[in-house]
């Protein structure tokens, strides 16, 4: 399974964009990216997922690379809300483990 | 819809005591699993299942046992309780198998406990 390398910690002034990168260098054809945020001790919410292409949801947008090598998860206008621990994982599919790294943790400012 | 339900919450062991964490959900989900999270750390899988009757080991597999005898259910079952298993327990479930295809795991509030 494909690691993943995310800066420990990050700020965002609120209303700003939020680009939170990730490296998965090591990534085969197969293994999708997910992301994910966890809000204080709550369990983690899924933001969204991706294999090639771009992808955009309600709450973010993924930017993957040409060569997969890396991502970035972009939260358009950064609220208090958002501020969280991000993840950022391969999955493969078939193998079923979806590791979780320890995450970015964003802290969105006023 | 309650989806991933976990019971207890809190839960206070002495050492060598036993328990078993219970996990339901009502999403007729095929995938569930069980992740251990650390102060200040990410989650750590420690075992999964692909369906009822099917468990397989993850991450941090040892001093926890599992079993899935139905779709709804996924106990984690500390035998002989340690020091080092305090922390806080996630249950995770999916509705596939396969990532990329509604592969998005639903998590549960989590369990904490200590062992003393």
């Amino acid at each position: 399974d494909a690691k993943t390398t995310q800066p420990t910690s990050m700020d965002c002034a609120e209303g700003r964009a939020a680009n939170l990168p990730c490296n998965h260098s090591t990534i085969s054809g197969n293994e999708y990216v997910y992301w994910y945020r966890q809000i204080h001790s709550q369990g983690p919410q899924y933001i969204i997922h991706g294999l090639k292409n771009n992808e955009t949801n309600e709450m973010a947008s993924l930017i993957i690379t040409e060569d997969r090598k890396s991502s970035t998860l972009i939260l358009p206008h950064a609220t208090l809300r958002d501020t969280a621990v991000y993840y950022c994982i391969v999955a493969t599919s078939g193998t079923y483990k979806y590791i979780f790294g320890t995450g970015t943790r964003l802290k969105v400012l006023a | 819809n309650a989806g991933v339900t976990q019971t207890p919450k809190f839960q206070v062991l002495k050492t060598g005591q036993s328990m078993t964490l219970q996990c339901a959900q009502d999403m007729n989900h095929e995938y569930m699993s069980w992740y251990r999270q650390d102060p200040g750390m990410g989650l750590r899988l420690i075992h999964y299942s692909v369906g009822a009757g099917i468990t397989d080991q993850g991450e941090v597999p040892n001093g926890y046992n599992v079993s899935r005898s139905t779709t709804e259910d996924f106990p984690l079952r500390l035998l002989s309780a340690a020091p080092s298993q305090t922390s806080v327990y996630f249950c995770a479930s999916s509705y596939s198998r396969l990532a990329g295809v509604n592969g998005e795991l639903f998590f549960g509030e989590g369990s904490r406990l200590t062992v003393l």
